[in-house]
């Protein structure tokens, strides 16, 4: 069954950076295209970036303006991986980080999420 | 960025009844392609989203024809035909015509 299987919860202390990892299985990885989302504390949810994972290659990435030059998306095909990077954190950035993954359609639909990953930033 | 304000912010229901929620968009959703991309998912407490309608009107692959979606241009409305326990927690509409995606506020929808 299709599963996207995140990475535990982290502590980081502002202006550190941290990885996230998502972990794909039951499907073909390089057919879908993986979101990152991003959900504060009883906020809606926020929309991060996408990447289209790619057979030897770094992906194709569209990042929000928002945090542009602070979130890097990545994929490993070879493991069914994608992580995201977030620099320069500060209190704000304290939320569940989601994986979602939308077919290579033209639907849009993010129709399984990962578990989430709880990040804190605090001294 | 498109703006995508929803309304009530919060819904007593009772089961059996049905439940009607609404969403605007700043901006109207119609691709080119002739879909809309207006998208409706149900966060239920502690857990993460799940899609429930996409293209402003199709089910997603399981979700019980109890749930229907409609609407066009900027003006969407999700319909519960008869709510159930199990349908409660919080509804987000999030248009995906354009990036950054963005969602409205949610409505949380509660058993009376």
């Amino acid at each position: 069954q299709v599963q996207l299987v995140q990475s535990g919860a982290e502590v980081e202390k502002p202006g550190a950076s941290v990885r996230v990892s998502c972990k794909a299985s039951g499907y073909s990885f390089v057919t879908y295209v993986i979101h990152w989302l991003r959900q504060a504390p009883g906020e809606s949810p926020e929309w991060m970036g996408r990447i289209i994972p790619v057979n030897g290659g770094n992906g194709h990435t569209i990042y929000s303006q928002k945090f542009q030059g602070r979130v890097t998306l990545t994929s490993d095909t070879s493991a069914s991986t994608a992580h995201m990077e977030l620099s320069s954190l500060t209190s704000e950035d304290t939320a569940v980080y989601y994986c979602a993954r939308d077919p290579l359609d033209d639907s849009n639909a993010l129709d399984y999420w990962g578990q989430g990953t709880l990040v804190t930033v605090s001294s | 960025d498109i703006v995508i304000t929803q309304s009530p912010l919060s819904l007593p229901v009772t089961p059996g009844e049905p439940a009607s929620m609404s969403c605007r968009s700043s901006q109207r959703l119609l691709h080119s392609n002739g879909h809309t991309y207006l998208d409706w998912y149900l966060q239920k407490p502690g857990k993460s989203p799940q899609l429930l309608i996409y293209w402003g009107s199709t089910r997603a692959s399981g979700v019980p024809d109890r749930f229907s979606g409609s609407g066009s241009g900027t003006d969407f409305t999700l319909k519960i035909s008869r709510v159930e326990a199990e349908d409660v927690g919080i509804y987000y509409c999030i248009q995906s015509l354009q990036t950054p995606w963005t969602f409205g506020q949610g409505t949380k929808v509660e058993i009376k």
